[in-house]
């Protein structure tokens, strides 16, 4: 499976600035996938990261919100925009394993904190 | 829209017990179903997982069975261990890039 390393692990920020994620992986991959999973509960899917085109947002996440860019097969960063308390959570990316099916590997997470 | 139901939410069991978590898929052309494990302030890691053309897979003291008419898809953890303890999540997705949907997970505590 893929090596996936994210930046940073953890921040603490202050409600209205911006926070960005970076996601690397050690491979190529066609799909990256971006995850919220708040204190205890399940994994939501954020956003699939589409290389060379725009994100494609699930209901109740927009663009304006959580940018994402992915400019190569191995790279992809995720921004919180204008952050509130609400928005402290672990975010999670994912990559597919490439068989056709879903087998998704995370990385390790960024543990955001807004104040 | 779909939908992965998960049960039961909090699973306690002695060492050396079976555990059985349970879930249950609303989208019918799902056919790839994965089991994961994530321990306290860790990823979520993929332990097992099984497709819609086989009825149960085993992995030493871990295995999964699915039933398609029923929806419905299990896992099963033999001789439970302490490490054993963490937080699992089912999931289904169809192949070909669709999403993947996560049940609310069972967090498993395996007393010594």
């Amino acid at each position: 499976s893929a090596v996936i390393s994210q930046k940073p692990s953890r921040d603490i920020c202050q409600r209205g600035t911006s926070l960005t994620i970076q996601c690397q992986v050690d491979s190529q991959v066609t799909m990256m996938f971006w995850y919220r999973q708040q204190p205890g509960q399940s994994l939501t899917l954020i956003a699939t990261a589409n290389q060379g085109s725009e994100a494609t947002y699930e209901s109740g996440f927009v663009i304006d919100k959580f940018p994402i860019s992915r400019p190569n097969l191995t790279f992809s960063t995720l921004t919180v925009s204008n952050m509130s308390p609400e928005d402290s959570s672990i975010y999670l990316c994912s990559v597919a394993g490439g068989t056709g099916y879903n087998e998704q590997f995370f990385g390790p997470g960024t543990r955001l904190t807004v104040l | 829209g779909e939908n992965v139901e998960q049960h039961p939410s909090t699973l306690s069991v002695q060492e050396g017990d079976s555990a059985v978590i349970k879930c249950t898929y609303s989208d019918s052309a799902s056919n790839y179903f994965p089991w994961y494990k994530q321990e306290l302030g860790k990823r979520p890691q993929l332990i097992i997982d099984i497709r819609s053309n086989v009825g149960e897979k085993k992995d030493q003291r871990i295995a999964v069975t699915l039933n398609k008419t029923a929806k419905h898809f299990s896992l099963h953890i033999t001789e439970t261990q302490p490490e054993d303890s963490a937080v699992y999540f089912c999931a289904a997705s169809r192949s070909g890039g669709f999403k993947t949907i996560f049940g609310a997970g069972t967090r498993l505590f395996v007393k010594a």
